[in-house]
């Protein structure tokens, strides 16, 4: 199947800076990718749809000035989380793909100190 | 809007044995799409079965089957000759119209050796 790659794998940073995070089609275009957030041994919550060229759209109660989300290319989307706060702390796992099969990055661990 | 439930957060089964997980949904679309996510402690998602509502037959991928009940809105997964690599959290998922996935709460399945 299709290749989602997702960096970094985890990553520890500061409370009051920002983190980014990178999801890649490595082997087909994407002009729509999905960023969710999940807490231990929970599911698997939408927070929003990246749209390549034009602006992301996100779901009820997600704010989208702290969580930005840029698709610039076909292959690329990034969330960056500014400001972070320890509440903040999760994991976030983007998808890609086929209408009828999601390909899933495999996750970034946010941890904020 | 769509919801999606798992009752049964644990499952335990003994090696080569059967175990069913169950799953009810709730929509007003008539045509839409239903998933069985796997996420091992690697916390990558893979997909284990899909099944399209307008189809009748129930899908089946080896050792996975599912027993889909479009009236009474439910979409059961029978894992047959259980494997220590199944043990994972499952996940139900139903796509939306604009290709967005809803997740169930989830089901912990242990292979018991």
């Amino acid at each position: 199947g299709a290749v989602v790659s997702q960096h970094p794998s985890w990553v520890i940073c500061k409370s009051g800076t920002s983190v980014k995070i990178e999801c890649r089609s490595l082997d087909f275009q994407a002009t729509t990718m999905f960023w969710y957030r999940q807490f231990p041994k929970q599911s698997l919550m939408l927070m929003a749809t990246s749209n390549e060229g034009s602006k992301a759209t996100y779901e009820q109660g997600v704010e989208k000035d702290k969580f930005l989300i840029n698709h610039a290319s076909l292959t690329l989307s990034t969330l960056t989380v500014t400001s972070a706060h320890p509440e903040d702390s999760s994991f976030y796992i983007c998808s890609a793909g086929q209408p009828l099969e999601a390909f899933f990055g495999q996750g970034t661990r946010l941890t904020v100190v | 809007a769509q919801t999606v439930t798992q009752s049964q957060p644990e499952m335990s089964v003994q090696e080569a044995e059967t175990v069913t997980l169950s799953c009810t949904y709730d929509t007003s679309e008539s045509n839409y799409y239903l998933f069985w996510y796997k996420q091992p402690p690697s916390r990558q998602m893979i997909l284990v079965i899909r099944q399209e509502a307008y189809k009748q037959q129930n899908a089946t991928e080896n050792r996975f089957s599912v027993n889909f009940q479009k009236a009474a809105k439910s979409f059961s997964l029978k894992i047959s000759d259980s494997q220590l690599g199944d043990t994972a959290m499952y996940f139900c998922a139903f796509m939306r119209h604009d290709y967005k996935l809803s997740f169930g709460a989830g089901t912990t399945v242990t292979v018991r050796a």
